[in-house]
């Protein structure tokens, strides 16, 4: 069964600095996505970043990037100067992709922004 | 579009009562989810879909029932609640991996309380 650990409850950083959140992943499948989603104190779910397991480069988006280490099973989101808005949980997802394609989730790493 | 849109926002029930929570997209989506939020526990999955007439269960799928029968609806029936099921409910869609992009797409969760 696949499985995501962050290991980062919560974590701190002055606002226009760079923050690395922490996810290592769990599968036995070659061939997963690997997401991270922000949820801000309204409660909505917003997509941000995707790594696929077959991608070379890593992720950006923005001020977001997907550190992907494969062999080390690793997939820390990279947020650049980061701003008071990003002030929220964020969630690290895998979702294999012939093994029931069904997404599961880490429990989450809270970033307090300070200004 | 309306992306995917759930009813209630809020619900309270009383201990052994029923209900339906209501999910629906208009993205032409095969992958339909639900998942329920607890505080600490990011989310876990309850019950998935792949297609009209396909559902399947995830990591808590004990005492909720789904069905599929077209491929925009994807409702959460809860049979008989219990105080331990209060929480957040996501329901979420997605392509099939394989299809593009396939992050999902979230509803804006409907908080229920089980007295």
């Amino acid at each position: 069964a696949q499985k995501i650990t962050q290991t980062q409850p919560g974590m701190f950083v002055q606002e226009k600095e760079a923050v690395t959140l922490d996810c290592t992943y769990d599968t036995s499948d070659q061939s997963y996505g690997l997401f991270w989603y922000k949820q801000p104190s309204s409660g909505e779910m917003i997509f941000l970043i995707y790594q696929g397991s077959y991608d070379e480069q890593n992720a950006t988006e923005g001020r977001y990037s997907l550190n992907f280490q494969k062999a080390r099973k690793s997939a820390n989101l990279v947020i650049s100067a980061s701003q008071l808005g990003d002030s929220a949980m964020y969630f690290c997802a895998m979702r294999e992709i012939y093994n029931n394609n069904d997404m599961r989730f880490g429990a989450g790493t809270r970033l307090t922004v300070k200004p | 579009n309306a992306g995917v849109t759930q009813t209630p926002k809020f619900q309270v029930l009383k201990t052994g009562q029923s209900m339906t929570l209501q999910c629906a997209q208009d993205m032409n989506h095969e992958y339909m989810s639900w998942y329920r939020q607890d505080p600490g526990m990011g989310l876990r999955l309850i019950h998935y879909s792949v297609g009209a007439g396909i559902t399947d269960q995830g990591e808590v799928p004990n005492g909720y029932n789904v069905s599929r029968s077209t491929t925009e609806d994807f409702p959460l029936r809860l049979l008989s609640a219990a105080p331990s099921q209060t929480s957040v409910y996501f329901c979420a869609s997605s392509p099939l991996p394989g299809q593009g992009s396939y992050e999902q797409y979230f509803g804006p969760g409907t908080r229920l309380t089980v007295t």
